[in-house]
């Protein structure tokens, strides 16, 4: 069966670095495009980067582009996210998903919480 | 991308329907026929119920549908559960130089 489990999330503290990773298995990794989603405490979701199977094409919400970096290692079947120069809005839990056609997200891991805070 | 408008709440009792709407423009849910539905219980991620505006992946009850006219998508619950209390949100698809973008959610409450 489909499963992701995400780790890496954490309290850190502004203008502070975080690398979420993700661990995929159940499906042909290589083979699907992959997402980050968060979401704030108590808000809605909101999309934050995907990547392409090959890892070739790659977007990122404005709110995060120029800080974070999502990459993928499809020999080890795993997902990442490089956060860098992290702001107190960044606080959230952050889910990798799997990607469909029309990156609809058929399955979704159980999240990590990244808190930013002094 | 703004976030798609969806009523930040819907409610019916036991065997009701409640029905979700999801707004966008011409350049997201009018132009693609990739809106996908989620629903989100307290403290848990999203599942997937319905994708491409009106199909629903294996596992998902009939009585969740999909469908859309324009640049409005809807989610329809028939036959309200207990269980089906939760946050609902859309998606849809903006375009190969776009990433996606989501609902604002409604809460669904089971009277």
């Amino acid at each position: 069966q489909v499963q992701l489990v995400e780790s890496g999330g954490g309290l850190v503290k502004p203008g502070g670095s975080l690398r979420l990773s993700c661990a995929a298995s159940g499906f042909t990794f290589s083979d699907y495009y992959m997402s980050w989603i968060r979401q704030a405490p108590g808000k809605g979701l909101e999309w934050v980067s995907y990547i392409s199977s090959s890892g070739s094409t790659i977007y990122y919400a404005d709110s995060v582009k120029g800080r974070f970096t999502i990459s993928r290692d499809n020999a080890k079947n795993s997902l990442y996210l490089q956060m860098n120069s992290l702001r107190a809005e960044d606080t959230a839990v952050y889910y990798c998903a799997r990607a469909v056609g029309g990156l609809q997200l058929d399955y979704w891991g159980q999240g990590t919480l990244v808190t930013v805070s002094s | 991308q703004s976030a798609l408008t969806q009523p930040p709440s819907a409610s019916g009792s036991p065997g009701q329907s409640v029905t979700i709407s999801c707004t966008g423009t011409s350049s997201d849910v009018g132009g693609y026929n990739y809106v996908s539905w989620y629903q989100q219980h307290p403290g848990k991620a999203p599942k997937l119920m319905i994708y491409e505006v009106s199909k629903r992946p294996s596992g998902v009850p009939d009585r969740f549908s999909g469908s859309k006219s324009g640049n409005t998508a809807s989610l329809t619950v028939s036959g309200l559960q207990a269980e089906d209390e939760a946050d609902y949100y859309c998606s849809s698809y903006a375009g190969s130089n776009n990433l996606n973008v989501f609902g604002t959610g409604t809460k669904v409450t089971v009277l």
